[in-house]
């Protein structure tokens, strides 16, 4: 069964202490990871699709990086503003493409 | 703007009562969805529809219904509804099933008591 697990499941930083989040993932022939951002009381945003191990993607203050067996969020120099949960999920590549499996998110806050 | 909307926003039901939860985009999205999220668990999926005129069962279907009504709607509906249905339920769309991030409204917080 595929899974994605995240840690940690809460990280508190101060503004400008870059640091990183982890998603680990197991599925039987990676079609995409996704990572999403969730402000509270909110639905998940989509920041970006990774496919294959060595790819990264970056945005603003956010690059996500893969592996075969898990990828990285890396957050360089965060501000308050980018406190949000940060989900992760994985697609299959097997059946009619819709097996995407969510972690459960790490909630991240920045203070100032 | 653009994008999912939901409604209702909040509800609070009895259990036994049934109701109905509204999903449109106006993305001309293929692929619609519904998730429930609750604390340490992630989102999951309930149903899906690939495209109009289909729907299937996703991780958690058991207890709930939902219909097609055409490209834009999906909706999703609660027969009988138990305390173990509360949740935050999220609607979500792509262009088609495939590689795209998802589109998500901004939920439906659904408490049974």
């Amino acid at each position: 069964e595929d899974q994605v697990t995240q840690s940690p499941e809460a990280l508190r930083l101060q503004e400008g202490e870059s640091s990183s989040l982890n998603c680990s993932y197991t599925v039987s022939g990676l079609r995409g990871l996704f990572w999403y951002r969730q402000d509270p009381g909110k639905g998940p945003e989509f920041l970006f699709t990774l496919y294959s191990a060595g790819e990264e993607k970056e945005k603003e203050r956010l690059k996500a990086t893969l592996t075969k067996k898990e990828s990285f969020l890396h957050i360089t120099a965060p501000k308050p503003e980018d406190s949000a949960t940060y989900l992760c999920a994985v697609q299959a590549g097997r059946g009619n493409n819709n097996d995407m499996r969510f972690g459960a998110g790490t909630r991240l806050t920045v203070k100032p | 703007n653009a994008g999912v909307t939901q409604t209702p926003k909040f509800q609070v039901l009895k259990t036994g009562q049934s109701m109905t939860l509204q999903c449109a985009q106006d993305m001309n999205h293929n692929s619609m969805y519904w998730y429930r999220q609750d604390p340490g668990m992630g989102l999951r999926l309930i149903y899906y529809s690939a495209s109009e005129g289909t729907t299937d069962k996703g991780e958690v279907p058991n207890g709930y219904n939902v219909s097609r009504l055409n490209k834009r709607e999906f909706s999703l509906r609660l027969e009988s509804a138990a305390p173990s249905q509360t949740s935050v339920y999220f609607c979500a769309s792509r262009p088609h099933t495939g590689d795209y991030g998802y589109t998500f409204g901004s939920g439906t917080r659904l408490t049974v008591v």
